[in-house]
């Protein structure tokens, strides 16, 4: 099976534009996640959606934003984009949204905001 | 929220030295993942382990849920080795998890 893909790869924005980067998660999986990396604050939850439906959100502004597709693919959306928005942003898919299973993550985005 | 506590932050070994990594948590989990971070930034998986120990080739993993710890261990270490080790843990319902602040590895000829 193919992993978790992610588009584009890498991105560069300037404060106040907008962004929406896409996840494909494997074939079957049914939860996808998103995460933030910074060389300060780490890997941090954003939210994860399963069955089109946001299950949980981690402590982001509401410029952070996302959906998921009757396909499982996935999108988040970052508007009025920041300097401190810059992060490698990764996205993982799991089989099932029960808390069990592994969670399988994607190459990433590299977000860089002038 | 759930905390995740890693160490040692920072090691430097030799080609052929063996390891062992360190992941503390605060509460009952229900998923604890291990993984290395590449030096492109994706995450590679290598043991799903809420409990007792498993092991791949040279690398192998001990969970004692009880006493809410961790440990992975690298034997004969090897250069390919280097990155980041991060811990993360499910707690709760969904698939958040929460990570630890990784173990940065390098290993030297």
């Amino acid at each position: 099976k193919a992993g978790v893909t992610q588009t584009p790869r890498y991105l560069i924005k300037t404060r106040g534009q907008q962004v929406t980067l896409s996840c494909s998660p494997i074939s079957g999986h049914r939860s996808v996640s998103w995460y933030q990396q910074t060389p300060g604050q780490g890997l941090q939850f954003l939210f994860e959606y399963f069955s089109e439906t946001q299950r949980n959100k981690g402590n982001f502004p509401g410029r952070f934003s996302g959906r998921q597709f009757s396909n499982s693919r996935s999108e988040m959306n970052v508007s009025t984009l920041e300097l401190g928005d810059s992060a490698l942003y990764l996205c993982a898919s799991s089989l099932q949204g029960q808390a069990r299973g592994t969670q399988y993550f994607g190459p990433g985005t590299r977000l860089l905001v002038l | 929220g759930i905390q995740v506590e890693q160490s040692p932050p920072d090691l430097i070994l030799q080609e052929g030295a063996n390891s062992t990594l360190r992941c503390n948590f605060s509460d009952s989990v229900n998923n604890l993942q291990w993984f290395h971070q590449n030096p492109w930034g994706q995450l590679i998986n290598l043991f799903y382990i809420p409990s007792g120990t498993k092991q791949n080739g040279r690398l192998s993993a001990t969970t004692v849920a009880t006493e809410r710890y961790s440990l992975l261990y690298i034997s004969s270490s090897q250069t390919t080795d280097s990155g980041v080790y991060f811990c993360a843990v499910l707690a709760g319902g969904g698939n958040k998890l929460t990570f630890g602040t990784g173990t940065q590895l390098k290993v030297e000829l």
